[in-house]
């Protein structure tokens, strides 16, 4: 199953914050975050597993909530270089990933 | 390390023609896995191996296709017939361990079939 990852875009003028959601309506084993500049692959920025942690990453950081098999990304002060597509990827075993299908970011000057 | 590395990077056949594509994952990691991405679908999980063992591959979308890990420093992904309809970029990660590390991905092959 899917994850639903929200909002679908997002534009940001340099310096503010977004926040990415992603939910899943299956138990979830871990929470994988990515982000995909165009044409380029996809670049790993973080896990989260089940037990409701928090990561930070520069000044991009995540949540998940276990319960609520939910996962937030947070982007603050943003850059240019943070444009790109935004990624969850979902397991519910130590396996397998299966990916949302995405936030584009967007950063203007 | 040099990463994850696919070939070749552009791959333009016809319609009908066999399709291989390549992928030679980090050394030392054991999990090796195949995606699809496209406008539509997003980035679907196509296969994926444990110590060169096909584990799922739940995801191919049909008899055309296969794929094969003979050792662990390679994995092919063979389309054949080929059809428009397969036109993708596809991409293979890998990773070490279990669920707590994250995948790396080579730079895609990107197919298109005319």
């Amino acid at each position: 199953q899917q994850p639903v990852q929200s909002p679908q875009a997002v534009i940001l003028r340099e310096g503010e914050d977004a926040v990415i959601n992603c939910s899943s309506s299956k138990a979830l084993y871990s929470v994988h975050w990515y982000r995909q500049k165009h044409g380029e692959a996809p670049v790993f920025l973080m896990i989260l597993l089940k037990g409701g942690e928090q990561k930070g990453h520069e000044k991009i950081s995540a949540s998940f909530n276990e319960k609520k098999q939910q996962s937030s990304l947070y982007l603050t002060a943003s850059q240019l270089s943070y444009s790109g597509t935004y990624f969850c990827g979902t397991s519910s075993s130590a396996s397998k990933i299966i990916f949302g299908s995405g936030t584009r970011l967007s950063i203007r000057p | 390390d040099a990463g994850v590395i696919q070939s070749p990077r552009h791959e333009v056949t016809e319609m009908g023609q066999e399709v291989t594509l390549r992928c030679k994952p980090i050394s030392g990691h054991d999990y090796l896995f195949w995606y699809r991405q496209t406008m539509m679908r997003g980035l679907e999980l196509l296969i994926y191996f444990n110590n060169n063992v096909p584990i799922d591959d739940s995801g191919m979308p049909e008899d055309r296709f296969s794929a094969k890990m003979p050792n662990a420093s390679f994995s092919t992904l063979k389309i054949q017939p080929s059809e428009p309809r397969d036109s993708a970029v596809y991409f293979c990660a890998s990773r070490i361990g279990q669920g707590v590390y994250g995948y790396t991905f080579g730079s895609g092959t990107r197919l298109t079939v005319v």
